[in-house]
C-alpha cells in the first residue's frame, strides 16, 4: 500500500535552516511528482512546492521561493524539502503529497505531516 | 495567480441535512477542481476530483459539479462522519496548486 513518512521536524530558531524528508513506498517512486503542502496552525492549507517525476522541473510558492528548495533521490524513494532563512510564519505542519499520475493533477495520497515551529 | 474562494467558512448542521459547499475561481479552471474532507490532526483526504467524479472508496452521498469558476459540493445526507473541514484546490496549472481557505462543517 502507498506509504508517505515525513521526518526532520521540530524547533528551529528564526533565520536558521531545516531539512524535511518524506520517504515514500508502495508505489513506482520515480513515476509520481510530489508536493510539499503546510498548514499554519489553525490555518487553511497552502501549497508550497513540486519537484517532476524526475525532478527536471520545480515550482514554489511565491511565499517561499528563493529560501526554500525542494528535492528528490528516486533511487531512495525519497523526497526533500531544505528550508532557509525560515521566519515565524514558516510555522506549520508540513505534509508531502503525491500527485496522481499524468499531466497535471490534484493529490491522491498524502502523508501524515511533521511539524516545524520557529520560535525563537 | 488563481485564487479559491469557498463559502461559507462555516456550516452549522444536522445529521441527514443535505449540505452545498461553493467554490469559485478567480478565473476559468475549466473541471481542474477536487474537493478535500479534513479531520482535526488529520492528513486531507481526496473526495472529488474534475469537479465531478467521485474518487474510489468515497461514499456516493458526496458529489461534486460545476465548471469554468463555479463549483458546489454537496453531501446528500449529512453522517457523523462527515463532520469536517473541506477544502476545494485548482489544479489548472502546470505551476502552481491553490486551495480554498476551508469550510467547516459543524453540528447544530
Amino acid at each position: 500500500q502507498v506509504q508517505l513518512v515525513e521526518s526532520g521536524g521540530g524547533v528551529v530558531q528564526p533565520g536558521r535552516s531545516l531539512r524535511l524528508s518524506c520517504a515514500a513506498s508502495g508505489f513506482t517512486f520515480s513515476s509520481y511528482g510530489m508536493h510539499w503542502v503546510r498548514q499554519a496552525p489553525g490555518k487553511g492549507l497552502e501549497w508550497v512546492a513540486v519537484i517532476w517525476y524526475d525532478g527536471t522541473n520545480k515550482y514554489y510558492a511565491d511565499s517561499v521561493k528563493g529560501r526554500f528548495t525542494i528535492s528528490r533521490d528516486n533511487s531512495n524513494n525519497t523526497v526533500y524539502l531544505q528550508m532557509n532563512s525560515l521566519r515565524a510564519e514558516d510555522t506549520a505542519v508540513f505534509y508531502c503529497a503525491r500527485e496522481k499520475v499524468g499531466k497535471r493533477n490534484y493529490f491522491d495520497y498524502w502523508g501524515q505531516g511533521t511539524l516545524v515551529t520557529v520560535s525563537s | 495567480d488563481i485564487q479559491m474562494t469557498q463559502s461559507p467558512s462555516t456550516l452549522s448542521a444536522s445529521v441527514g441535512d443535505r449540505v452545498t459547499i461553493t467554490c469559485r475561481a478567480s478565473q476559468s479552471i475549466s473541471s481542474w477542481l477536487a474537493w478535500y474532507q479534513q479531520k482535526p490532526g488529520k492528513a486531507p483526504k481526496v473526495l472529488i476530483y474534475k469537479a465531478s467524479s467521485l474518487e474510489s472508496g468515497v461514499p456516493s452521498r458526496f458529489s461534486g459539479s460545476g465548471s469554468g469558476t463555479e463549483f458546489t459540493l454537496t453531501i446528500s445526507s449529512l453522517q457523523p462522519d462527515d463532520f469536517a473541514t473541506y477544502y476545494c484546490q485548482q489544479y489548472n496549472s502546470y505551476s502552481t496548486w491553490t486551495f480554498g481557505q476551508g469550510t467547516k462543517v459543524e453540528i447544530k
